[in-house]
C-alpha cells in the first residue's frame, strides 16, 4: 500500500511547465515524499526528495505543500524526453521504498 | 558514472525451469534492493538487504523464490520452478550505506524474463 494517490495520466506541450500532483493526506511527519521516474524499457530514475521545505535540483523542483497532505513535482519546461511514468512514493525508516501505479506523462510537441 | 550493473538483459525460459538474475550495486552501497516489475503497473519490492543480511523479504514468494547477498556486495536472486505468471522485469537497486529515506536509491536497467 503506497498510500499516495496521483492521476493516471497527464499531457503537456513541449517547452511548457508541468506540474505533477501527488495526495498523500496520511503522511506522518517521518515520511520523505520521493519522486522517481521511469522511461520506457528502463528501470526508474530518482528525480527529487523533500522532507518539509520545496526543494529544487537541475531536473525539477519540489513544493510540499505546509500540512504535507500534498506536493506537486515542477519540471519547469518540458521536452519529449521527459514523457515518462512519474512516481510519487513516501518513505520512512519503517518502510520500504514502494511504488504506486504513477501518472503517465504525455509531451505533445 | 556509478551504475547498477543487471545481467542478462533479456531471458527466455520454459516454465518449471530454474533461472538466475544477477546484480552488482554501486560500489560502497550498503542496501540493496529486488523489484519485480508487471507490464504496466509499478514496481513490487520482493527482497531488502542490508550488506549481507535481508531487511524485508515479506512479499517474495519463498516457495520459488530465493535471493542472496553473500558477499554483502553483488546478488542474485533465483527462480525455481519459473512459472508462467513470473513474466516481468525484475529490477535491482542499491542506496548508500545508512540511507534510508533521506537518501535516493539508483537502479539498474532490468532483466525481462519471458516464461513460455
Amino acid at each position: 500500500d503506497a498510500k499516495t494517490t496521483q492521476p493516471n495520466s497527464m499531457e503537456s506541450n513541449e517547452e511548457e511547465p508541468v506540474h505533477l500532483p501527488c495526495n498523500h493526506s496520511t503522511i506522518s511527519g517521518t515520511d520523505y515524499i520521493h519522486w522517481y521516474r521511469q522511461l520506457p524499457s528502463q528501470g526508474p530514475e530518482y528525480v527529487i526528495h523533500g522532507l518539509t521545505s520545496n526543494v529544487n535540483n537541475r531536473m525539477a523542483s519540489l513544493a510540499i505543500a505546509e500540512d504535507r497532505k500534498s506536493s506537486t513535482l515542477i519540471l519547469h519546461r518540458a521536452t519529449l524526453r521527459d514523457a515518462a511514468v512519474y512516481y510519487c512514493i513516501r518513505y520512512n525508516a519503517g518502510n520500504m521504498l514502494t511504488f504506486g501505479g504513477g501518472t503517465r506523462l504525455m509531451v505533445k510537441p | 558514472e556509478a551504475e547498477v550493473a543487471q545481467s542478462p538483459r533479456y531471458k527466455i525460459t520454459e516454465k518449471s525451469q530454474a533461472v538466475a538474475f544477477w546484480c552488482d550495486p554501486i560500489s560502497g552501497h550498503a542496501t540493496l534492493y529486488w523489484y519485480r516489475q508487471i507490464l504496466g503497473q509499478g514496481p513490487e519490492l520482493l527482497v531488502q538487504f542490508q550488506d549481507e543480511s535481508v531487511v524485508d523479504d515479506s512479499q517474495l514468494p519463498k516457495d520459488r523464490f530465493s535471493a542472496e547477498r553473500l558477499k554483502g556486495v553483488d546478488s542474485t536472486l533465483k527462480i525455481q520452478p519459473a512459472e508462467l505468471g513470473d513474466s516481468a522485469m525484475y529490477l535491482c537497486a542499491s542506496s548508500k550505506t545508512g540511507g534510508g529515506p533521506n537518501t535516493e536509491a539508483f537502479f539498474g536497467q532490468g532483466t525481462r524474463l519471458t516464461v513460455v
